[in-house]
């Protein structure tokens, strides 16, 4: 079975500092990782997706991800936070049975940016 | 392109009760999915649907139950409701069901169970 271990459950930096998020995967084949984030009383957006072509992945909002096979790790990194940035984020592998997804979620970090 | 959407918003139950929750995907989408946010258990997969056929789902007691129409709206029920399923229950909708499929998330509906 797929899973993912996110290994921050919170974390704070300051407005303009590098953001690292860090999630580690773990997987019998090669994976299908995201990133989703969600603000409070909001519904999931996706930040970036991995399907197996580049290993360093761009996404919205200036957050890029790199899939590191070797360490099995997806961490999820910014150059400069900004505080709208502050949400609940989770790293993701999609599971596959029987051709149906099924999307694993880890447990989530809280990013707190302050000013 | 209107995004996925999610009715009720807010629902509040008692014990006992069962509750009908409703999705209606991206137009287009084929694939719904359902799941439950907690803040002990996180994020969990109750179900998928593809075409009518409920094709993949999770490890939940059998009160939970969905379905999914020929227009590709889907509806989850919770029957004999338990205090634990007070929860945000998320719909995502998707263009194929792929394991690269990229999922489409509505803004959920927080149900309250006293």
């Amino acid at each position: 079975a797929q899973s993912v271990t996110q290994l921050d459950s919170h974390v704070s930096v300051s407005e303009g500092t590098p953001v690292l998020l860090r999630c580690n995967y773990s997987s019998s084949y090669s994976p299908s990782l995201f990133w989703y984030v969600q603000h409070p009383n909001k519904g999931l957006q996706l930040l970036l997706k991995y399907t197996s072509a580049a290993t360093l992945v761009k996404g919205i909002n200036g957050f890029e991800a790199e899939f590191k096979k070797s360490e099995t790790s997806f961490h999820l990194t910014k150059p400069s936070a900004h505080m709208s940035d502050a949400a609940e984020y989770f790293c993701v592998v999609s599971d596959e049975i029987q051709g149906a997804q099924k999307l694993v979620f880890g447990q989530g970090t809280r990013l707190t940016i302050n000013p | 392109k209107a995004g996925v959407t999610q009715t009720p918003r807010y629902l509040i139950k008692t014990r006992g009760q069962q509750v009908t929750l409703s999705c209606s995907p991206i137009s287009g989408h084929r694939s719904v999915s359902w799941y439950q946010q907690t803040p002990g258990q996180g994020l969990q997969f109750l179900f998928e649907y593809f075409s009518e056929t409920q094709r993949n789902k999770g490890n939940f007691p059998g009160r939970f139950s969905g379905r999914q129409f020929s227009n590709s709206r889907s509806e989850m029920n919770v029957s004999t409701l338990e205090l634990g399923d007070s929860a945000l229950y998320l719909c995502a909708s998707s263009w194929t069901s792929g394991r690269a499929s990229e999922q489409f998330f509505g803004p959920g509906t927080r149900l309250t169970v006293l």
